[in-house]
């Protein structure tokens, strides 16, 4: 099974600042999907962010952007301009594109300081 | 739109009882995923199901746990009996197809064994 590794397990960043969480993974495939969600405390899941491995270009969102390294295996998310609300935990996750299953990192927690 | 529905949010139940989770996709989406998530931890797939069909069950602990989409919208996940490891949050999720497709997540329910 593929792997993907969240190597922090808490960050903080100042209301308005900027801020990277980073993720590796490992994978033999050349075709698969990268995905960041995010999980306010007791509420549900979202989808922040999408990237295709076929595609050069790094996906933005808003203030959500994504640095995909293919060759590293790394996939980073940048929060720009953080707000209260980005407070959550933050799960990178890998798709495999023959049967979408999702594996997932053990999660970032970022605390936004006002 | 409707987003992936999922009952009860919480439940509490002692150690070799049983219990039940319920979750109703999305309207239209043919594939639907149980994911269990320990405290501490990303979510892992438990079963997939394409329809009524299941796609991959590899992870399920089939002596215990059991899941169905009879008609191809609700489905059920079961546990009997349950142990204390199964503390979790149970998530589903839907996605329109199969196929490297996004994945919605429900609020998820949190099942305490005692």
């Amino acid at each position: 099974a593929q792997t993907v590794t969240q190597s922090q397990p808490e960050m903080s960043v100042q209301e308005a600042e900027t801020v990277t969480l980073s993720c590796t993974y490992d994978t033999s495939e050349s075709d698969y999907y990268l995905f960041w969600y995010k999980q306010p405390p007791s509420r549900q899941m979202i989808l922040v962010i999408r990237q295709e491995a076929y595609k050069q270009q790094n996906a933005t969102e808003n203030r959500f952007s994504v640095n995909f390294q293919k060759a590293a295996k790394s996939f980073s998310l940048k929060i720009s301009d953080s707000q209260l609300g980005d407070a959550a935990m933050y799960f990178c996750a890998y798709g495999d594109p023959g049967a979408n299953n999702l594996f997932f990192g053990t999660g970032t927690r970022l605390t936004v300081i006002p | 739109e409707a987003g992936v529905a999922q009952s009860p949010r919480y439940k509490i139940i002692e150690k070799r009882q049983s219990v039940a989770f319920w979750c109703n996709p999305i309207s239209g989406h043919a594939t639907l995923y149980w994911y269990q998530q320990i405290l501490g931890q990303g979510p892992k797939l438990l079963i997939q199901f394409q329809n009524n069909g299941v796609v991959d069950d590899s992870q399920l602990p089939k002596d215990r746990f059991s899941a169905e989409r009879l008609k191809g919208v609700d489905s059920t996940l079961k546990i009997q009996p349950a142990k204390l490891e199964d503390s979790a949050v149970y998530l589903c999720a839907s996605s329109q197809t199969w196929n490297s497709d996004t994945q919605y997540f429900g609020p998820g329910t949190r099942l305490t064994v005692l």
